[in-house]
């Protein structure tokens, strides 16, 4: 079985400058999370997805971040313009369901480096 | 505010010996605690989880204790291997979201053969 795909893995760009980031979950998975996880910090989530619907974004950015989840199966998630502190690993999990015993599966994570 | 902390940023241990990580809590709701191993380039994989209606859960080589009292969660590897070298999270999940992962800041756990 496939697991959580994201790309690019790796991604440079000039501060100011838009960047998207694309996850593909497990097939079957009706959530989806974006987390951010900074150098030396522990992953921390951004938005979650039940199927379509942005179900928690209370600690997404809105004034630059956006994400969206298209048919409720592939995700992407944009930052614009960005800033020097956006530089961190931006980590896409699923899971069947959001209940509390429902393990989450996390993609390998894009790698942002703002310049 | 950290709810969830991991006060040791590394551990070195000999191979065959005991590892012992271990994880502070301040939100009385979290109910449900996950352990995550993560090695360089790639995403958190789960290790082992704890339901706060258990004080201990084995698997393997890996054991979890919960002290709810104390607000406090050990992983033990017994014994320690050099493939166990990653970085180790502790999670939590509980209360208004279940959805909803909280994570510690992480251990780098090194063993040498």
């Amino acid at each position: 079985e496939a697991g959580v795909v994201q790309s690019p893995r790796y991604k440079i760009i000039e501060k100011k400058q838009p960047v998207a980031f694309w996850c593909n979950p497990i097939s079957g998975h009706n959530t989806l999370y974006w987390y951010l996880q900074n150098l030396g910090q522990g992953p921390e989530l951004l938005i979650r997805y039940e199927n379509e619907e942005a179900v928690d974004d209370s600690q997404l950015p809105k004034d630059r971040f956006s994400a969206e989840r298209l048919k409720g199966v592939d995700s992407t998630l944009k930052i614009q313009p960005a800033e020097l502190g956006d530089s961190a690993v931006y980590l896409c999990a699923s899971s069947l369901t959001s209940g509390a015993r429902v393990e989450q599966f996390f993609g390998p994570g894009t790698r942002l480096t703002v310049l | 505010d950290q709810q969830v902390k991991q006060n040791s940023p590394s551990l070195s241990v000999q191979e065959g010996r005991i590892s012992i990580l271990n994880c502070d809590y301040t939100n009385s709701m979290f109910d449900y605690f996950l352990w995550y191993k993560k090695y360089p380039a790639e995403g958190p994989t789960f290790l082992i989880s704890i339901s706060s209606i258990k004080d201990k859960n084995e698997d393997g080589r890996f054991t979890v204790f919960l002290n709810k009292s104390a607000k406090h969660l050990s992983l033990h590897i017994v014994p320690s291997q050099p493939g166990d070298s990653a970085v180790y999270f502790c999670a939590a999940k509980g209360g208004t979201s279940y959805g909803k992962l909280t994570f510690g800041q992480g251990t780098i756990l090194t063993v040498h053969p």
